[in-house]
């Protein structure tokens, strides 16, 4: 597959560990903030979004964290799987269109 | 349901030439948007189109150009090719313009500029 990106920042976890990802976001004014999962050879795949009102929203096994006061965003997968395995973005976004912006990218990586 | 298909999926051409890229969105999605994907940049907004109209552009040059037709597919037209236009070009679409930020991506054509 291809290489998305060749220095992103790598997290290695035990399979059945939690996973934290962690995304720095750069406008205040953004109405949402969304993780993306992108695995070789594919586009990216939203996972989970949270509107900039909220704190904290919840999905299956992930759980999205919103911090407006340092402009940080995070992402916790919870028992991690080697399916889990692949390249996460955050991505923020203005009510106005569909343009993303999106953050370098973090590479999870899962051991059996 | 069909996903977005973008066609081609690997191309390569040569400094000096154009390309053409085609994206068909999921049936019923009316916005489409494309990103320039490369090692070096990330992830970068190209234009977003809905209902036939360029609603949003990124900082790309001129050079970058879209449309979209009115069954929603839309193709993007990169003229006068560099070989830093090598990337990953994505297509989104989206079944409304604005509210939950559910966007779908196809798969992506790789583009090669030698």
């Amino acid at each position: 597959g291809e290489s998305v990106g060749l220095h992103l920042p790598t997290l290695s976890v035990q399979e059945g560990d939690n996973s934290i990802i962690n995304c720095a976001y750069s406008n205040s004014a953004s109405d949402y903030f969304i993780w993306y999962k992108q695995e070789s050879g594919k586009g990216p795949q939203f996972i989970i979004d949270i509107r900039s009102n909220m704190d904290k929203r919840q999905g299956q096994r992930v759980t999205v964290l919103l911090n407006k006061t340092v402009k940080h965003l995070s992402l916790q997968i919870a028992a991690t799987q080697p399916g889990d395995s692949a390249v996460y973005f955050c991505a923020e976004i203005h009510n106005a269109g569909n343009m993303l912006t999106f953050g370098g990218g973090t590479r999870l990586m899962v051991k059996p | 349901k069909a996903g977005v298909t973008q066609t081609p999926r690997y191309l390569i051409k040569t400094r000096g030439q154009q390309v053409t890229l085609s994206c068909s969105p999921i049936s019923g999605h009316r916005s489409v948007s494309w990103y320039q994907q490369t090692p070096g940049q990330g992830l970068q907004f190209l234009f977003e189109y809905f209902s036939e109209t360029q609603r949003n552009k990124g900082n790309f040059p001129g050079r970058f150009s879209g449309r979209q037709f009115s069954n929603s597919r839309s193709e993007m037209n990169v003229s006068t090719l560099e070989l830093g236009d090598s990337a990953l070009y994505l297509c989104a679409s989206s079944l409304v313009a604005s509210g939950r930020r559910e966007l779908f991506f196809g798969e992506g054509s790789r583009l090669t500029v030698l």
